[in-house]
């Protein structure tokens, strides 16, 4: 059971313009959500985080919107830079209820061009 | 300096065999995680520990065993190794218990175990 997907396998953007990355769940019970960077060979480390709560957080130039409706959540990234390049993980948490229902989504690769 | 380190970064092994992967944090955090990321890069957890003191105990296989010798510490051993154990496996840690992720986990750079 694939409960959190991101289908764009990868993105390229131009260096300046803005990265939109996206993100479905189905699990309802999720209530908190993360994005993380993944660089080659290092682990992945936390970039921007929301609550159900919430329906935007936003963190220099990064932005997360989450659409509990639709159970989707995006991350901007606006300007892109070079140095964005990296495999971007979405994750969701059950964070109230047992530990380990936690899930991370596939991945998108981003390559932001100068 | 590395905050979370594990060891072997690749592992190529046969089936049947016995393997360690090994996993220090010089974070002073009081609690260590191991993860799976599987072929569909799906990170689930497997085992946590906080002061040396098992506290998340996922569904796996008991040819799986955790072993802390100190806080800084979290060894994974595996016996008679399947095919089906290939994928990486992530160490983390973090100062307090987290139940599922937060932002507080710091990863190691994963081991790729691959099984023959």
């Amino acid at each position: 059971d694939q409960q959190v997907k991101q289908n764009s396998p990868s993105l390229s953007v131009q260096e300046g313009r803005i990265s939109i990355l996206n993100c479905d769940y189905t699990n309802s019970m999720f209530d908190y959500f993360l994005w993380y960077k993944k660089y080659p060979a290092e682990g992945p480390t936390f970039l921007i985080s929301i609550s159900s709560i919430k329906d935007k957080n936003e963190d220099g130039r990064f932005t997360v919107f989450l659409n509990k409706s639709a159970k989707h959540l995006s991350l901007h990234i606006v300007p892109s830079q070079p140095g964005d390049s990296a495999v971007y993980f979405c994750a969701a948490s059950e964070e109230i209820t047992n530990a380990g229902k936690s899930t991370f989504g596939d991945g998108t690769t981003l390559t932001v061009k100068p | 300096d590395t905050a979370v380190s594990q060891t072997p970064k690749y592992l190529v092994t046969q089936m049947g065999n016995d393997k360690s992967i090994k996993c220090e944090q010089n974070l002073g955090h009081d609690t260590m995680y191991w993860y799976k990321q599987d072929s569909k890069k799906f990170l689930k957890i497997m085992f946590s520990y906080n002061n040396k003191e098992l506290i998340i105990n996922e569904t796996v296989p008991n040819r799986f065993s955790p072993k802390s010798p100190d806080k800084a510490h979290l060894n994974l051993h595996i016996n008679s190794l399947e095919l089906g154990d290939s994928a990486v496996y992530f160490c983390a840690s973090s100062q307090d218990i987290v139940r599922g992720f937060n932002e507080k986990l710091f990863f190691g750079s994963g081991t790729q175990l691959s099984v023959l």
